[in-house]
């Protein structure tokens, strides 16, 4: 069984368009994690999420937005698309400050 | 914010040989783990690791909190151990805060 599931895997897309990357945990988690990994591999931590709060990174433009429609997922919508948004994103959960458990990653290429 | 330094940068072995990886951070830390990015992009949980030494086959490792540092050893290099190896942290204090992730060490391990 998956722990940490992301859809899709690549997304290959326009600029200027709208897009969503889905997240789920089977882990029973209570807090969720997106990351985006840039060309240079450098991880940076974007939002972090659970029933209490949301910690959003001074950085992320407010193009990018999580949406959280229950404890198990937090899927992250992007609008307007820019070149610069090209990366890996990584959904992650934990329980707390336990370790935390992260998907294979999504690929987003902005032609 | 943390900052997390990992050294070296790149390192390059035979296979066979033993290395060791080092990664200081800046202030007191309830999560420390290592993740080994392989090749397909995939991050690897390897430890869970605030303080203390474990073990886990050819891999081990050790962090020094009151010292703000953990160190991976790998033994007995195999070329299936090539890629990137990342320490991350996160900050005393919790929340829902994400980790903090060092720059990593690009290891290749040659046959």
């Amino acid at each position: 069984d998956t722990a940490v599931s992301q859809t899709p895997k690549y997304l290959v897309t326009q600029m200027g368009n709208d897009k969503s990357i889905k997240c789920e945990q089977n882990l029973g988690h209570d807090t969720m994690y997106w990351y985006k990994q840039d060309s240079k591999k450098f991880l940076k931590i974007m939002f972090s999420y659970n029933n209490k709060e949301l910690i959003i990174n001074e950085t992320v433009p407010n193009r990018f937005s999580p949406k959280s429609p229950d404890k198990a997922h937090l899927n992250l919508h992007i609008n307007s698309l820019e070149l610069g948004d090209s990366a890996v994103y990584f959904c992650a959960s934990s329980r707390g400050s336990q370790p935390q458990h992260f998907g294979d990653g999504t690929r987003l290429s902005i032609l | 914010g943390i900052q997390v330094e990992q050294s070296p940068p790149d390192l390059i072995l035979q296979e066979g040989a033993n290395s060791t990886l080092r990664c200081n951070f800046s202030d007191s830390v309830n999560n420390l783990q290592w993740f080994h990015q392989n090749p397909w992009g995939q991050l690897i949980n390897l430890f869970y690791i605030p303080s203390g030494t474990k073990q886990n086959g050819r891999l081990s490792a050790t962090t020094v909190a009151t010292e703000r540092y953990s160190l991976l050893y790998i033994s007995s290099s195999q070329t299936t151990d090539s890629g990137v190896y990342f320490c991350a942290v996160r900050i005393s204090g919790g929340g829902a805060d994400g980790l903090t992730f060092g720059k990593g060490t690009h290891l290749i391990i040659q046959p």
